[in-house]
């Protein structure tokens, strides 16, 4: 159980146009959703908190026109980078909060490897 | 504001033995949560274990446990037996309310498991 798939879990896409991302919790309800960013042999930065039915939450340094979040339903979340430029190439991690059992976890999906050419 | 350091950038073990990875975090909170993260790969991040700090007692899963030392702020994770499966990026990571507030992570440490 417990099952966050990510798609596409790689894209390609050319500098100025836009690309999306969606994360879903496949077997249960997730009201909050997080989005992460991990560079090259780096950690994971939280980008912005993801919450059901509302604006997302971002972190101070975050872009939220260049990074859309919305969090249409329990069970999707989609990550939209607008007027993508090289340096937005990254690895993009999403995760959903499982609230079955306290203290809730964090289930992470298998990232997005997002290259802008 | 919260910070997690993990001072080994890379570690590495022989098959079958002991290895400990290092943690250390800063927080005003009295109430919060550790974890260690595992990050093969694969790149799937799955989580290894988790520790309450209100809680005394280390915890412990299988061949993984951890020694929490609230005072010194440090939260060092033990893998004994050392399997080839292990190896891969460990971070450690702090969040004040477990896990439905944003995790905190660490640089991580590469975890090489040899033969």
């Amino acid at each position: 159980g417990a099952v966050v798939s990510q798609h596409p879990s790689r894209v390609i896409c050319k500098s100025g146009t836009s690309v999306k991302i969606e994360c879903r919790s496949l077997d249960f309800q997730a009201t909050t959703m997080f989005w992460y960013r991990q560079f090259p042999k780096q950690s994971l930065m939280l980008m912005a908190t993801s919450n059901e039915g509302s604006k997302a939450t971002y972190e101070q340094g975050v872009e939220k026109d260049k990074f859309l979040i919305n969090h249409a339903s329990l069970t999707l979340s989609t990550l939209t980078v607008t007027s993508a430029h090289p340096e937005d190439s990254s690895f993009y991690i999403c995760s959903a909060l499982g609230t079955v059992t306290w203290p809730y976890e964090q289930y992470f999906g298998p990232g997005t490897r997002l290259t802008v050419t | 504001a919260q910070t997690v350091t993990q001072s080994q950038p890379e570690m590495s073990v022989q098959e079958a033995e002991t290895v400990t990875l290092s943690c250390t975090y800063d927080t005003s909170e009295s109430d919060y949560y550790l974890f260690w993260y595992k990050q093969p790969p694969s790149r799937q991040i799955i989580l290894v274990i988790r520790q309450e700090a209100y809680k005394q007692q280390n915890a412990t899963e299988n061949r993984f446990s951890v020694n929490f030392q609230k005072a010194a702020k440090s939260f060092s994770l033990k893998i004994s037996d050392s399997q080839l499966g292990d190896a891969a990026m460990y971070f450690c990571a702090y969040s004040v309310q477990g896990g439905s507030e944003k995790l905190v992570f660490g640089k991580g440490t590469k975890l090489t498991v040899n033969p």
